[in-house]
């Protein structure tokens, strides 16, 4: 079964700096890799995602992610962060044939100093 | 497109009782899930449906929950005699088929917030 390793629980940078969210799976195909954000007491709003071809994925709010084969990894970027970025945020994996089930990670709480 | 719609947004009950949440999903899509979230968690699968039937159920779903989507429009998830363990976050999301156009994507509704007090 799939699995995502999202290793940092809580991120803190300030604002106008650079960001990278770490995420790792595992599945033995290409998975379909998905980033959604929540902000408190919301659903979730997707990010970005990747299906297959380019590995460099942009996705709305300036952010991106790059897809590692080599490393299982999907890690999100943003050049430079707002105060508004702030929030929790949360990788997923798709299989092929899977109904489109999504398995996610734990998610990382992002903070943003002013 | 209006967006996947849930309500009630919050519902507080008494362990013991049913309740019953709705989900209307994108009208173009086919495909209905429902997650769970609780706190500090991600969301977790727990069944999905194309269009009336229901095609999969995750071990998370006990006998206590069910759902349903008699036209393949909207959806309901109804939990019988609430226990406390049962507060959480309730998502429901739809997408087209798998294959699809953007079939691959799932779109999230608000959320229904459940406390069981």
């Amino acid at each position: 079964a799939q699995s995502v390793t999202q290793p940092d629980i809580h991120i803190t940078v300030s604002e106008g700096a650079s960001l990278e969210l770490r995420c790792n799976y595992s599945y033995g195909a290409t998975p379909y890799l998905f980033w959604y954000v929540q902000s408190p007491g919301q659903g979730l709003q997707l990010l970005l995602k990747y299906f297959s071809g380019d590995t460099l994925v942009q996705g709305i709010k300036g952010f991106e992610a790059e897809f590692k084969r080599s490393q299982s990894s999907f890690n999100l970027r943003k050049p430079s962060v707002h105060w508004s970025d702030a929030a929790e945020y949360f990788c997923a994996v798709g299989v092929t044939g899977g109904g489109n089930k999504l398995t996610f990670g734990t998610g990382t709480q992002l903070k943003v100093e002013l | 497109d209006t967006g996947v719609s849930q309500n009630p947004r919050h519902k507080i009950t008494k362990r013991g009782q049913n309740v019953t949440f709705r989900c209307d999903p994108i009208s173009e899509h086919n495909r209905l899930y429902w997650y769970r979230q609780t706190l500090g968690q991600g969301p977790e699968f727990l069944t999905y449906f194309q269009n009336e039937a229901q095609l999969e159920k995750s071990r998370l779903l006990s006998d206590r929950f069910s759902a349903e989507r008699p036209k393949g429009s909207f959806s309901t998830l109804e939990i019988q005699r609430t226990e406390q363990g049962d507060s959480a976050m309730y998502l429901c999301a739809s997408s087209s088929e798998e294959g699809r156009g953007t079939g691959n994507t799932i779109y999230f509704g608000e959320g229904s917030w459940l406390t069981v007090v």
